[in-house]
């Protein structure tokens, strides 16, 4: 399998539920990244890890908790989320490295709605 | 503030026709513009410019980068309908965290 991969690809889930989303990539990236895309606004970038380590929170509110056990791997620990967080959250890596840092390659992402 | 403005923000065309997309953007810790391509989920990469004047081209599609006016065009010729989709146009600058994207231009191509 190539590329960066993200399950589930779709989610529904309750404002007191606990889920986990995860992105693994196969390109020997050492910095990956969670976006969350939401209608009609640009990607907001939530969370950075670079070689493993957080380099980036952007003052995301604490119902959305990262994790990355190894470079390959990533995850978006979710738990009482609210509608508003309803929206399409992609994962994707890139290569540090001068301005190869900027080419970020995505996965598919996953579509979340929050009842 | 960092902002990456993309212009029109959709539009509509015919088979066969040139379309021109604009990405302007203020300049910060600049290293790189990119464009990349949405269709249905996954963001594509189409092209990384980090100087000025010098085009790049894959196919059908080219752009240009102009770092003394802050902007970028994206060119697509004889569009198809494939080419229907969103194209994002990114501000890249050093280090992970420096990125920074524009609502994209919706793009619709009719037969």
């Amino acid at each position: 399998e190539t590329g960066v991969t993200q399950t589930p690809r779709h989610l529904v889930m309750g404002m007191t539920n606990k889920k986990s989303l995860k992105c693994e990539q196969h390109l020997g990236h050492n910095a990956m990244y969670w976006y969350k895309q939401s209608a009609k606004k640009p990607l907001e970038l939530m969370f950075v890890y670079n070689f493993k380590e957080q380099t980036e929170n952007n003052s995301v509110p604490s119902r959305f908790s990262p994790e990355c056990p190894n470079s390959s791997h990533l995850f978006l620990h979710l738990h009482t989320l609210q509608p508003e967080d309803s929206a399409l959250y992609l994962c994707a890596s890139s290569q540090p490295g001068g301005s190869s840092y900027n080419e970020q390659f995505f996965g598919p992402g996953t579509r979340l709605t929050v009842l | 503030e960092d902002k990456v403005v993309q212009s029109p923000l959709s539009l509509v065309v015919h088979e066969g026709d040139t379309v021109t997309l604009n990405c302007s953007y203020e300049v910060t810790n600049f290293r790189s513009l990119l464009w990349y391509k949405q269709e249905k989920k996954a963001p594509t990469f189409l092209f990384m410019l980090t100087s000025s004047g010098i085009e790049k081209k894959s196919g059908r599609l080219s752009s240009i980068l102009d770092k003394k006016e802050l902007f970028s065009i994206l060119n697509i010729t004889a569009t198809q309908t494939g080419d229907s989709a969103i194209y994002l146009c990114v501000r890249g600058g050093s280090g992970a965290n420096n990125l920074f994207f524009g609502t994209g231009t919706r793009l619709t191509v009719i037969p």
